[in-house]
């Protein structure tokens, strides 16, 4: 069975600060995707890594998938209260493939102004 | 818009009497899901549907059954509820299995 830990699973931190959040497994994944959910919603995506070593930026957030596809980090600059949620990694089998998603138990951030 | 739509939003029910959460999607999505979401558990699948009339169990299958008569719909079905599947519901549909997950905006359920 294939399981994604995250760490920290809480974190509390002032605005402004920087943080990062693991993801890692002992199983190589084909994709990595990770997700922010805010309360009342469901899971949004925010970004996919598909290569090992592969690092994604979305504006203060940078993703890295890991040379050998085993785990990533999201790194987040300059923490705002809008980055405030839950963060989830899910490892893919493959775009066109229809195995399931494996999800992490999530990662819940807590910006404070 | 593209969309996942479920309803209800919120449920609150009693054991044993039998309810439905339905969930539908508007991109034409082939694969679509149930998750649950508890405290400290994460989300775990329940069940998932490659196609129409093609339905298969997840991780956590136990008390609920699925039907996929067509593509846009994927009702969940609790015949029995017990106070045990109390959870956060969340369908979702997705080109295939591992590509991008649409989530839509949850089910509160609550069954004393």
């Amino acid at each position: 069975t294939q399981l994604l830990e995250q760490s920290p699973q809480f974190l509390s931190i002032q605005e402004g600060e920087n943080l990062t959040v693991y993801c890692n497994s002992s199983s190589v994944f084909s994709s990595l995707q990770w997700y922010r959910q805010e309360p009342g919603e469901g899971p949004v995506l925010l970004v996919t890594v598909v290569t090992g070593g592969e690092v994604k930026k979305l504006k203060r957030l940078t993703f890295q998938f890991g040379d050998a596809r085993k785990d990533s980090s999201l790194h987040i600059t300059a923490a705002q209260p809008g980055d405030t949620g839950l963060y989830l990694c899910a490892g893919g089998g493959g775009y066109s493939g229809n195995t399931p998603l494996v999800f992490g138990k999530g990662t819940r951030l807590s910006v404070i102004a | 818009e593209a969309q996942v739509t479920q309803n209800p939003r919120y449920l609150i029910t009693v054991t044993g009497k039998k309810l439905t959460v339905t969930c539908s999607q508007n991109m034409n999505h082939e694969y679509m899901s149930w998750y649950r979401q508890d405290p400290g558990l994460g989300l775990r699948q329940i069940y998932y549907s490659m196609n129409v009339e093609v339905t298969d169990k997840g991780d956590v299958p136990e008390g609920y059954k699925v039907s996929r008569k067509e593509k846009r719909n994927f009702p969940l079905i609790l015949e029995s509820p017990s106070p045990n599947q109390t959870s956060l519901y969340f369908c979702a549909s997705s080109l295939g299995g591992g590509a991008t997950q649409y989530f839509g905006p949850g089910t509160r359920l609550t069954v004393l």
